[in-house]
């Protein structure tokens, strides 16, 4: 069965700092796909970046990218130039026969 | 280009009590798939709804229920509630083609006294 295991409850970074949010997944799948969501207080999932199995470069959208090492089967999430408005629950999920699994999250703080 | 609606924002039952939850889908979107999310957790699949009937089910209770109108809006339905109901419920939406693109809606937080 697919599993999405974030081990980090929380984090914090300093403003303009960069920070990494960890992921591993387990899956029997050849071909599939990961993605990280961040959910602010307001409750709403955001979507931030997707990666899939057999993409050969690492996600890149604007400050986030996704560091994929498929060997390890970890796909961590790297938030570059930390602002105050970064400050949210953070998820890693894939997505198997159209539902999201998602792994617990990472409350992400940004210091000022 | 509304998103994803969902109402209501937050809700307030009582154990034994029945409540339903409305979601309307993004603009162009067919299909739509709830989620409930426990405190401190991540969001766990319900069931997923295209074409009006239910094509897939998580490992979720029959007191969940749902619904899917001709215009691609959903309800969700709980019945018999119990304390640990309480959660934020998430509607997602997406294109039956696309269905690797999920849109999410603000949620409806349930609170189950």
């Amino acid at each position: 069965a697919q599993k999405i295991t974030q081990t980090q409850p929380g984090m914090f970074v300093q403003e303009k700092e960069a920070v990494t949010l960890d992921c591993t997944y387990d899956t029997s799948d050849q071909s599939y796909g990961l993605f990280w969501y961040k959910q602010p207080s307001s409750g709403e999932m955001i979507f931030l970046i997707y990666q899939g199995s057999y993409d050969e470069q690492n996600a890149t959208e604007g400050r986030y990218s996704l560091n994929f090492q498929k060997a390890r089967k970890s796909a961590n999430l790297v938030i570059s130039a930390s602002q105050l408005g970064d400050s949210a629950m953070y998820f890693c999920a894939t997505l198997r026969t159209y539902k999201y699994i998602f792994g617990t999250g990472t409350r992400l703080k940004v210091l000022a | 280009d509304a998103g994803v609606t969902q109402s209501p924002t937050h809700l307030i039952k009582t154990r034994g009590q029945q409540v339903t939850l409305r979601c309307s889908p993004k603009s162009g979107h067919d299909t739509v798939s709830w989620y409930q999310q426990a405190l401190g957790q991540g969001p766990q699949f319900i069931f997923q709804y295209y074409e009006e009937e239910e094509r897939q089910r998580g490992n979720f209770p029959d007191r969940f229920s749902g619904h899917q109108f001709p215009n691609y809006s959903s309800e969700l339905n709980v019945n018999a509630l119990l304390l640990g109901d309480s959660a934020l419920y998430l509607c997602a939406s997406s294109f039956i083609e696309e269905a690797d693109t999920q849109y999410f809606g603000p949620g409806t937080r349930l609170t189950v006294l």
